[in-house]
């Protein structure tokens, strides 16, 4: 699996769309990217995943590079509680193995 | 549903001892996993399951069991702790075997002295 790098931390202003970014340049073809946070001490939340084309769902965007080498997160209004760690993964399909790296810590401020 | 629960909540053990952490779902999920997260760090795969009877290792399968009798439960077996072990545990579960959205249970906070 691609490994993935992700800035340590982001600060995201309340009501503003909060962009995390993610680089996997070394991702193969059939892996996926998929996102997940955590809130506090919490279990970890799915977010969304994607393989080549952009994904939205009631939470976020994903949008992946033509070229797949990185992408970005979209969290289009960001609220106080979506102040979390938020982990960018690679996973081959087939595969049912999760690498979690350490994450990027985002802070939405009042 | 309650979806997935872990027991204990928290839990301490003395260096040697043995014990069973708790993992079920009642969401009819094929895929169960275990991890670990140590302070500060991202979470790290134990052991995963795709089915009953089925069980593998993670990234990190030393001085733990596993199996998986039912589909509901998935326990996690510490043979002979360590301080090393000292984490906190999350058990997890997906519909699909390939896991696209995995379920996350509260956690169980070890520590061993």
């Amino acid at each position: 699996d691609a490994k993935t790098t992700q800035p340590t931390s982001m600060d995201c202003a309340e009501g503003r769309a909060a962009n995390l970014p993610c680089n996997h340049s070394t991702i193969s073809g059939n892996e996926y990217v998929y996102w997940y946070r955590q809130i506090h001490s919490q279990g970890p939340q799915y977010i969304i995943h994607g393989l080549k084309n952009n994904e939205t769902n009631e939470m976020a965007s994903l949008i992946i590079t033509e070229d797949r080498k990185s992408s970005t997160l979209i969290l289009p209004h960001a609220t106080l509680r979506d102040t979390a760690v938020y982990y960018c993964i690679a996973r081959t399909s087939g595969t049912y193995k999760y690498i979690f790296g350490t994450g990027t810590r985002l802070k939405v401020l009042a | 549903n309650a979806g997935v629960t872990q027991t204990p909540k928290f839990q301490v053990l003395k260096t040697g001892q043995s014990m069973t952490l708790q993992c079920a779902q009642d969401m009819n999920h094929e895929y169960m996993s275990w991890y670990r997260q140590d302070p500060g760090m991202g979470l790290r795969l134990i052991h995963y399951s795709v089915g009953a009877g089925i069980t593998d290792q993670g990234e990190v399968p030393n001085g733990y069991n596993v199996s998986r009798s039912t589909t509901e439960d998935f326990p996690l077996r510490l043979l002979s702790a360590a301080p090393s072990q000292t984490s906190v545990y999350f058990c997890a579960s997906s519909y699909q075997r390939e896991a696209y959205e995995q379920y996350f249970g509260p956690g169980t906070r070890l520590t061993v002295t």
